[in-house]
């Protein structure tokens, strides 16, 4: 059974850096892209960006681009999302997400694992 | 970006009932070289991650009731929920795997009357 067992909810500051994980287990976690959704308070999905942690490839939306760090620990079969200088306007549950991937290993956007969330609050 | 858009914003529906919800994608997202449509719908509930219904517009997920059901194609989707159980109340959201970046309607929040 696939699992992404996420970090714990943050408060922060504006301007601290945070990085939360994501830890995935039940499958081959070096072969399966993993990225990260969030949702905004009161808002709709959106998405950030994945990883394929065999060689380290990176998506991100381009929204998001700079703003944030997808990375992954294949070791520990961990993957992460960091920030170097949060905003107020970071605040938003970020879940943990993989993809469907055929056993092929065609993978298609549309997400059937989930993690449970990790809430992150940036307030002064 | 393909903007998705959701229509209505809510709706409040009678147990037993049907309740409809649209999704519209700015471009198209059916590949005709394998003429799937690239929507898949989800189900929001608070303290919970979202969870997968539908997928290719009209797959769907194992386990999910039969009562749900998608349809459409190329810009225009509908997620049909027969039968209304007091378990459905949620927001639902539907999400275009098109073209990257992957983007989500911005949900329709279903009530029981």
């Amino acid at each position: 059974e696939v699992q992404l067992v996420q970090s714990g909810a943050e408060l922060k500051k504006p301007g601290e850096s945070l990085k939360i994980s994501c830890k995935g287990s039940g499958y081959k976690f070096n072969n399966f892209w993993i990225g990260w959704v969030r949702q905004l308070p009161g808002r709709g999905l959106e998405w950030l960006g994945y990883i394929f942690p065999a060689d380290s490839d990176t998506i991100y939306s381009p929204s998001f681009e700079g703003q944030i760090t997808i990375s992954a620990d294949k070791l520990t079969t961990t993957a992460y999302l960091q920030w170097s200088s949060l905003r107020a306007s970071d605040s938003a549950m970020y879940y943990c997400a993989r993809p469907w991937s055929t056993s092929a290993g065609q993978t298609y956007g549309y997400i059937d694992s989930w993690g449970q969330g990790t809430l992150v609050t940036v307030s002064s | 970006d393909i903007v998705m858009t959701q229509s209505p914003d809510s709706l409040t529906v009678s147990l037993g009932e049907r309740a409809t919800i649209n999704c519209k994608s700015s471009h198209t997202i059916l590949y005709n070289s394998n003429n799937r449509n690239y929507l898949a719908w989800y189900q929001l509930k608070a303290g919970q991650p979202p969870k997968l219904l539908i997928y290719w517009a009209s797959i769907r997920q194992s386990g999910v009731p039969d009562r749900f059901s998608g349809s459409g194609s190329g810009t225009d989707f509908t997620l049909t929920i027969s039968n209304l159980q007091a378990e459905d109340v949620a927001v639902y959201s539907c999400q275009q795997y098109h073209s990257i970046p992957y983007t989500f309607g911005p949900g329709t929040k279903l009530e029981i009357k």
